[in-house]
């Protein structure tokens, strides 16, 4: 069955870097675009970027782009974020998701790592 | 990139039917059939429940339904069980490789 797993949260100051990862299994990772979506404590979903199958196309949305950047392993099955000049309002948990069959959707899910931004 | 506006909350009984709606605008609903929505019970992962509008994945029961007309997607679901109570997030494509959630709504079963 599909399983995507993340890992690398914790506590970092403003400013500071840190990189997370999502390990996947279950079906050919190097076949499917992945997302990765965040949710601040008690708020909605927010988009934040996607890489392409093959890691040829990423785009990001405008509140993380230049700041955050996603990467994957396709040998590894890893899907990596590397976030750099951390702000609180970065302050969520971090879900990695699936690209769904109709390319537009996103059909399974992590059970995400909690980042928090604070001095 | 704002979001899309959903109802903070909903409600109704046991059996009845509910319906939530997502608004955006042209750029996004209302320009491509690519909604999808999600289920996500506390401190959970989201599941899909419906995409391309008014797809359901297997296994999602037929009780929930999606439409859309205009700038606004609405998510149904019949036959409402105590199961259902909870937060529900609509997304659509935004053109350009971009993606945009709504806020949710807290659907609550009386």
């Amino acid at each position: 069955q599909v399983q995507l797993v993340e890992s690398g949260g914790g506590v970092v100051q403003p400013g500071r870097s840190l990189r997370l990862s999502c390990a996947a299994s279950g079906f050919t990772f190097s076949s499917y675009g992945m997302h990765w979506v965040r949710q601040a404590p008690g708020k909605g979903l927010e988009w934040v970027a996607v890489t392409w199958y093959d890691g040829s196309i990423k785009y990001y949305a405008d509140s993380v782009k230049g700041r955050l950047s996603v990467s994957r392993d396709n040998s590894r099955n890893t899907l990596d974020l590397q976030m750099n000049s951390l702000r609180v309002e970065d302050t969520a948990v971090y879900y990695c998701a699936r690209v769904g069959d109709d390319g537009y959707s996103f059909d399974y899910w992590g059970q995400g790592t909690l980042v928090t931004v604070s001095s | 990139q704002s979001a899309l506006t959903q109802p903070r909350s909903v409600s109704g009984s046991p059996g009845q039917s509910v319906t939530m709606s997502c608004t955006g605008t042209s750029s996004d609903v209302g320009g491509y059939n690519y909604v999808s929505w999600y289920q996500q019970h506390p401190g959970k992962a989201p599941k899909l429940m419906i995409y391309d509008v008014s797809k359901r994945p297997s296994g999602v029961p037929d009780r929930f339904s999606g439409s859309k007309s205009g700038n606004t997607a609405s998510l149904t679901i019949s036959g409402l069980q105590a199961e259902d109570e909870t937060d529900y997030y609509c997304c659509s494509y935004a053109g350009s490789y971009t993606w945009v959630f709504g806020g949710g709504t807290k659907l609550t079963v009386l």
